[in-house]
């Protein structure tokens, strides 16, 4: 069974510049989230979907970020403008039923550097 | 809100002695606690969770014990073996509602 899937894998970019991030969930899955990890903060929830709706996105650092997710099988976290201090790597994770006390699914990530 | 703390960030031991990770959470009401293993360039992976309605779950090599009301939480790891060398998480969780929280980290290397 394929698990959840990230792309791009890495990505560098130039200050100013939009990021998008993708993540295709587990199919049958209908719990979706986006963490950031950086050494300095750890893994941070950033926005938490359940059936395609945002749940809680109190984690969004700012107005820059913003994600979607417009069906079961996939979401968008787009960063404009990006900044030096958006470098992290990013992860998306799924899991089956509602709220947070299940097994997150994590995907393999996607390193993000802004220069 | 939730905060989690785990100790030691790095931890090395002999291959085939036990490892010992911990954490105190301080949100009375968090009563799920997962650990999750990191290997380098991958995503964390559950491995073990407990619920507050036990004090100690085990899984071949890896348990977990809970005390609820110290609120701390550990993980053990018994005749190490060099896959398990990777970076450990613990997390707490309350109700549906309640966001999980992870802890910092424990780097765990396994001397050969």
């Amino acid at each position: 069974d394929a698990g959840v899937i990230q792309s791009p894998r890495h990505e560098v970019t130039e200050m100013g510049q939009e990021v998008t991030l993708r993540c295709k969930p587990i199919s049958g899955h209908n719990s979706l989230f986006w963490y950031r990890q950086t050494m300095m903060r750890g893994l941070e929830l950033l926005i938490y979907f359940n059936n395609n709706v945002p749940i809680d996105d109190s984690g969004m650092p700012e107005d820059r970020f913003s994600a979607k997710m417009p069906n079961a099988s996939f979401s968008t976290l787009k960063i404009q403008p990006s900044e030096p201090r958006d470098s992290a790597v990013y992860f998306c994770a799924s899991s089956f039923g509602g709220g947070y006390t299940g097994e997150l699914f994590f995907g393999e990530g996607s390193r993000l550097t802004v220069l | 809100g939730e905060n989690v703390e785990q100790h030691p960030s790095t931890l090395s031991v002999q291959e085939g002695d036990s490892a010992v990770i911990k954490c105190t959470y301080s949100d009375s009401a968090s009563n799920y606690f997962p650990w999750y293993k990191q290997e380098l360039g991958k995503g964390p992976q559950l491995i073990i969770d407990i619920r507050s309605n036990v004090g100690e779950k085990k899984d071949q090599r890896i348990a977990v014990t809970l005390n609820k009301t110290a609120k701390h939480f550990s993980l053990h790891i018994t005749e190490t073996q060099p896959e398990d060398s990777a970076v450990y998480f613990c997390a707490a969780g309350g109700s549906s509602a309640s966001k999980i929280i992870f802890g910092s980290g424990t780097r765990l290397s396994i001397r050969p």
